[in-house]
């Protein structure tokens, strides 16, 4: 069964205090792995789109990294703004139309 | 680009009563899908559209879920006979997806329809 697992469930940092989050999934053939970001009270916010392991995406403090069963979300000297819940979703060769989401990390940045 | 937009944003009902949640995408967004997300967890997803097809349903969405999407403009999620285990924040996305793609533009969320059964 296809499957998507974060983990921490929860992250607390110090501001400028690096670290990252991890999504381990299982499918069958994965066609894409997506990261969003959602503050409370929102839908979520779209931030990566990983296809292949070895690819890398960044954006601002955020970098996203693929392997063959997992992905990494590495925040560099985070700041508050960057307190969220990280989500990942994986979409599945055999049935593209599915995205199938893990139940996030909650990272709280303290300044 | 306005976003998608949902409504209502909150809504309390009786169990057993019918709801009905509405969802407009970003225009011209041809994919539009509706998720339903509890609290700790992720969206768990429901059910999609390609303009006004639905193409795909969860086993999640049981006989009182209806979803339709009229000339593949906005949708609408209507929960029958709701029960306990309904409640849940519902949300809705959309994206643009060129001819002949395999679904894997970024998806654009709502803020969502957040369902308390009573």
């Amino acid at each position: 069964e296809d499957q998507v697992t974060q983990s921490p469930e929860a992250l607390r940092l110090q501001e400028g205090e690096s670290s990252s989050l991890n999504c381990s999934y299982t499918v069958s053939g994965l066609r894409g792995l997506f990261w969003y970001r959602q503050d409370p009270g929102k839908g979520p916010e779209f931030l990566f789109t990983l296809y292949s392991a070895g690819e890398e995406k960044e954006k601002e403090r955020l970098k996203a990294t693929l392997t063959k069963k997992e992905s990494f979300l590495h925040i560099t000297a985070p700041k508050p703004e960057d307190s969220a819940t990280y989500l990942c979703a994986v979409q599945a060769r055999y049935n593209f139309n599915k995205f199938y989401f893990g139940s996030g990390t909650k990272l709280n940045v303290k300044p | 680009d306005t976003g998608v937009s949902q409504d209502p944003r909150h809504k309390i009902t009786k169990r057993g009563q019918n709801v009905t949640f509405r969802c407009d995408p970003i225009s011209e967004h041809n994919r539009l899908y509706w998720y339903r997300q509890t609290l700790g967890q992720g969206p768990e997803f429901l059910t999609y559209f390609q303009n006004e097809a639905q193409l795909e349903k969860s086993r999640l969405l049981s006989d009182r879920f209806s979803a339709e999407r009229p000339k593949g403009s906005f949708s609408t999620l209507e929960i029958q006979r709701t029960e306990q285990g309904d409640s849940a924040m519902y949300l809705c996305a959309s994206s643009l997806e060129p001819p002949g793609g395999v679904g894997n533009q970024p998806q654009h969320f709502g803020d969502g329809t957040r369902l308390s059964i009573l």
